[in-house]
């Protein structure tokens, strides 16, 4: 599965756009990019993933570069309860590994008044 | 709709006992995994199933045992307990396909 590169933390304003990087350079083909977020001591949830077209959902929108070497997650207007650890996931293909989503350290958001 | 259910919430162990922590989820998930997260770390697979009968093992499979005898169940053994398993582990379920993961709440390990 290829790696990813996060910022560590970065900081927001309550009612800004939060904009988090991910980078991806060894992406293949057939490999998904997702996000996740940690809340605390929570379990993981779920933000969005997507090929190579920009998605948008609920929560946020995803943006992938042309070359798919690098994306985006806009959480439109952030709030206080945004503040979490987000982690961008690159996602093998191949049957028997589908299951496995590798985290790495991800980005530690906080979202400040 | 529980979603996934993991039990217990929190456990302490002393070194060298074993036990079980358990998952269960009522989608009809077939992909079930159990990660395990070290504080300011991110989480890291241990065992993953992709259907009942057929389990794999993660990045860090050592210490631990699992089965998946039916689609809901996927219990975690730690067969001798040892302080570095000292961890919160999580376990979630998806369906197949290109779908989001669902994790449950954790349990929370600490061995003495």
């Amino acid at each position: 599965d290829a790696k990813t590169t996060q910022p560590t933390s970065m900081d927001c304003a309550e009612g800004r756009a939060a904009n988090l990087p991910c980078n991806h350079s060894t992406i293949s083909g057939n490999e998904y990019v997702y996000w996740y977020r940690q809340i605390h001591s929570q379990g993981p949830q779920y933000i969005i993933h997507g090929l190579k077209n920009n998605e948008t959902n609920e929560m946020a929108s995803l943006i992938i570069t042309e070359d798919r070497k690098s994306s985006t997650l806009i959480l439109p207007h952030a709030t206080l309860r945004d503040t979490a650890v987000y982690y961008c996931i690159v996602r093998s293909a191949n049957t028997g590994t589908a299951s496995k989503l590798t985290f790495g350290t991800g980005t530690r958001l906080q979202v400040t008044l | 709709n529980a979603g996934v259910t993991q039990t217990p919430k929190f456990q302490v162990l002393k070194t060298g006992q074993s036990m079980t922590l358990q998952c269960a989820q009522d989608m009809n998930h077939e992909y079930m995994s159990w990660y395990r997260q070290d504080p300011g770390m991110g989480l890291r697979l241990i065992h993953y199933s992709v259907g009942a009968g057929i389990t794999d093992q993660g990045e860090v499979p050592n210490g631990y045992n699992v089965s998946r005898s039916t689609t809901e169940d996927f219990p975690l053994r730690l067969l001798s307990a040892a302080p570095s398993q000292t961890s919160v582990y999580f376990c979630a379920s998806r369906p197949s396909g290109y779908t989001e993961a669902f994790f449950g709440q954790g349990t929370r390990l600490t061995v003495v």
